[in-house]
Formats: structure tokens, C-alpha cells, sequence
């Protein structure tokens, strides 16, 4: 199983951002997938999962403003993060239900 | 929301000793179809987190059986026995019951 995280960098807070991750090794299609994120030097924060046929739960702190979404033509995982605010600035991982990290892209909003 | 509390916050092993990390969940786990939903994982520094225990006891692939989950409904404990320095890191409980999803707040284990 191999995730591949990209899209992040520094934003200005209210501008948006679309991560994405690739995913290897496994039948994509087939697994609901989770985005977690880590505010630097913070734990552990939940923010988005997407079931097998694309069903959506976001956490509160991020629902009406961020979305998640799949392609399983091109077996990818997508968030898009609107209105975005300084407290959205963490590494952000995509993981599988089975366990599997990536290895996390940073996401920086600040003016 | 669930939460989980852990504890300690940190904790010093001399290698080849044991230690043992405590997270107490707000709600009961266990699903309607027995299964409890906790798990634990590690991050070494500056790495993403791993996978050791799933479903409170199941030792994850690849993961040494050095590592042991157990608890009961709402009380789970990581155990490592005989700890090397590979292990140090922070440990998170988390909890895949029900959204949202929670995790605790971390116990970093250092070696003395």
C-alpha cells in the first residue's frame, strides 16, 4: 500500500486549496478513506472520511467549508479546503481504515 | 463526542523494561456487533503514524509482539514489553465507533 499526499503550501486565510493523494497497492475502489491532520506540534485531528460509495462525515470544525471526494478512475483522493483560517494550518494525511498513512502534506494559511 | 484520556503524558523506559500506557474512553466502545473499536498507534519523530493495535487487541502486520492491547468497554491499556529504543515516540489511542472520530492526546515515550 503506497499514499502519495500533494497540493499543499501557504494560503492566504478565506482562499481555498485542493490536496489530493494517490493511492497504490490495493483496490482503491473498495475502501472508505479518512484525511487526518496534525497542527503543528498538536495531536491527532479527524476531519473527513468517504466510504466506498462516496458517502461523506466531516468534523464540525471543517463542515460547509472543506470537501472530500474520490476518483476511482484514477484511484485518488481528494479535500477541498475553502474559506480557510489560520487554525487549518497542519500536515494533513490521508490513511486507510486498514491502518496505512501517507507520509502527509503541509498546509500553511497565513497572510 | 467521545473522548479519550490519556495517560501518562510522557513516560522514561530504561530499554529492556516494560511500560504501560492507559486511555480511558467518555463512552463505551463496544459495537452491536461486538467489536471494539480503540486502536493505538505510534509516531516516531517526524514520521506519519503507524498502525499497532487494532480492534483493542489485534496486533497489526508487522508490528513486533513486543506491543499488546487490552481493556474492557471504556478502559484499554497498550502494553510494550522488554522496550527498545525504537519505540520511542508518541502513542494515540483512537476511537472509530462513531463520528466524529476521536483520538487521545498523546503519551510520548522517551528511553532513559
Amino acid at each position: 500500500v503506497q499514499l502519495v499526499e500533494s497540493g499543499g503550501g501557504l494560503v492566504q486565510p478565506g482562499k481555498s486549496l485542493k490536496l489530493s493523494c494517490s493511492a497504490s497497492g490495493f483496490t482503491f475502489s473498495s475502501y472508505g478513506m479518512h484525511w487526518i491532520r496534525q497542527a503543528p506540534g498538536k495531536g491527532l485531528d479527524w476531519v473527513a472520511y468517504i466510504s466506498s460509495s462516496s458517502g461523506t462525515v466531516y468534523a464540525d470544525a471543517v463542515k460547509g467549508r472543506f470537501t472530500i471526494s474520490r476518483d476511482n478512475a484514477k484511484n485518488t483522493l481528494y479535500l477541498q479546503l475553502n474559506s480557510l483560517k489560520s487554525e487549518d494550518t497542519a500536515i494533513y494525511y490521508c490513511a486507510t481504515p486498514g491502518g496505512d498513512w501517507g507520509q502527509g502534506v503541509m498546509v500553511t494559511v497565513s497572510s | 463526542d467521545i473522548v479519550l484520556t490519556q495517560a501518562p503524558l510522557s513516560v522514561s523506559v530504561t530499554p529492556g523494561e516494560s511500560a504501560s500506557i492507559s486511555c480511558r474512553s467518555s463512552k463505551s466502545l463496544l459495537s452491536s456487533k461486538g467489536i471494539t473499536s480503540l486502536y493505538w498507534y505510534l509516531q516516531k519523530p517526524g514520521k506519519s503514524p503507524q498502525l499497532l493495535i487494532y480492534r483493542m487487541s489485534n496486533l497489526a502486520s508487522g508490528v513486533p509482539d513486543r506491543f499488546s492491547g487490552s481493556g474492557s468497554e471504556t478502559d484499554f491499556t497498550l502494553k510494550i514489553s522488554k522496550v527498545e529504543t525504537e519505540d520511542v515516540g508518541v502513542y494515540y489511542c483512537a476511537q472509530f465507533l462513531e463520528y466524529p472520530f476521536t483520538f487521545g492526546s498523546g503519551t510520548k515515550l522517551e528511553i532513559k
